[in-house]
């Protein structure tokens, strides 16, 4: 049981480069998104996918790019990484999340933006 | 944007003591749900409330959803060192696809 596996755990970045974090889930599930958890502040929504094609802001989205081209994968861009962006990612999908479905986490990767 | 807020933020209790996690907003939900995360891993569904005035038992927790469906609280009785973690409220339906996620309440139960 796979469930939600995301790459890396860990990465460091100098500011200005670029990556991607992959996130690829194997329950059939329309629904992914990404979020970023800091201190204090909760888990805040990038960016969100309701099918394979289609991607929408979330409340962060800004320094971010998505792309859903199949139901298993949603890779989050950074294209020019900044300090600020340095936090704890975490994807996510569900069958139906506005009907109280859960959303199933990803293990999170730990990014560094030096 | 919805704002879910979480109280407290942190509570460092003995083993045996009794808790309340309080989750409160202005906007309505058609859906509330609570999470727990362990330290490197993905935060984890406890429960989803759906009915205002809801109540649902999970052995020693015991959670709440308001009769607005504005709030929720989270009850944890004789709290045990397994229970330590960081507990987050979740807030759906107001907007398709856009839970809305509380600040999180880090729980230390010492033995």
């Amino acid at each position: 049981n796979a469930g939600v596996t995301q790459t890396p755990k860990f990465q460091v970045l100098k500011t200005g480069q670029s990556m991607t974090l992959q996130c690829a889930q194997d329950m059939n599930h329309e629904y992914m998104s990404w979020y970023r958890q800091d201190p204090g502040m909760g888990l805040r929504l990038i960016h969100y996918s309701v099918g394979a094609g289609i991607t929408d802001q979330g409340e962060v989205p800004n320094g971010y790019n998505v792309s859903r081209s199949t139901t298993e994968d949603f890779p989050l861009r950074l294209l020019s990484a900044a300090p600020s962006q340095t936090s704890v990612y975490f994807c996510a999908s569900s069958y139906e999340p506005d009907l109280g479905s859960p959303l199933h986490f990803g293990n999170g990767t730990r990014l560094t933006v030096t | 944007t919805q704002l879910l807020e979480q109280s407290p933020q942190f509570l460092s209790i003995q083993e045996g003591e009794n808790l309340t996690v309080y989750c409160n907003s202005s906007s309505v939900f058609s859906s509330l749900q609570w999470y727990r995360q362990e330290p490197g891993e993905g935060p984890v569904l406890l429960v989803t409330v759906v009915t205002g005035g809801e109540v649902k038992k999970l052995k020693r927790l015991t959670f709440q959803f308001g009769d607005a469906r504005k709030d929720s609280s989270l009850h944890i009785t004789a709290a045990q060192p397994g229970d330590t973690g960081l507990y987050l409220c979740a807030g759906g339906g107001t907007s398709y696809g856009k839970l809305t996620f509380g600040q999180g309440t880090i729980l230390t139960v010492h033995p």
